[in-house]
């Protein structure tokens, strides 16, 4: 299980409300990863991060923001929520690029 | 760009027959290729990687340069075996590119 753990595991909230989701790691991976899943697009990365402080975008950034000021913290805010963000949010970390990722449990996000 | 295409979003075969889940993907690179799979409402776990070329739970996945392909193969089917599997490429910058997912359903 690598020793993830998100949280919230589900969380409904109404539309233009911030939502910050919380991964957390025991195992001292470099990277760590936020996914969106949802019907028909499979897994789609959000944000990544290859250290503290540091951070990129993936394919579907927009709306989303990201923050890791210690190694074992991922944190991935929505600024002001909207419905098409409803979704089940993964976190996963890894290493290096010859190692596979390991997931979190999810978050079922509602946004109403 | 890295991309990984899986064909099939919904692939259901008998209990007890072949099952292959097809996955092709697209890098300059020399890829690093796993396949996950996610029971239902539970995590994502990785099956296989190429590299290490073992069998895990009956499932086989061959390498093909040649084809860009890495399918996932079980030669007999089990209802247990019903479940979302993601083939995955995996970058030097440590980011992976996952295809859309093929569910699987082996019926009784």
């Amino acid at each position: 299980d690598a020793g993830i753990t998100q949280s919230p595991r589900h969380k409904v909230t109404e539309t233009g409300t911030p939502v910050t989701l919380r991964c957390h790691q025991t195992e001292n991976h470099r990277y760590m990863y936020w996914y969106r899943q949802d019907p028909g697009h499979g897994l789609r990365l959000i944000h990544y991060s290859y250290g503290v402080k540091d951070t990129d975008k993936g394919e579907v950034s927009d709306g989303y923001s990201v923050s890791r000021s210690k190694t074992e913290d991922f944190l991935l805010t929505l600024e002001s929520a909207t419905s098409s963000q409803t979704s089940v949010y993964f976190c996963a970390t890894g290493g290096d690029s010859n190692q596979p990722q390991h997931f979190g449990d999810g978050t079922r996000l509602s946004i109403l | 760009a890295q991309r990984v295409t899986q064909p099939e979003k919904l692939l259901s075969v008998f209990k007890g027959a072949p099952v292959e889940l097809k996955c092709n993907y697209s890098y300059s690179g020399s890829p690093e290729l796993f396949w996950y799979v996610q029971y239902s409402r539970q995590r994502l776990q990785l099956l296989l990687r190429h590299i290490s070329r073992e069998s895990i739970k009956g499932f086989t996945a061959d390498l093909n340069k040649g084809e860009t392909s890495f399918h996932l193969k079980k030669p007999f089917a089990q209802e247990e075996d019903s479940a979302m599997y993601y083939c995955a490429l995996n970058t030097n910058a440590g980011k992976s590119t996952f295809g859309d997912g093929t569910t699987l359903t082996v019926k009784p």
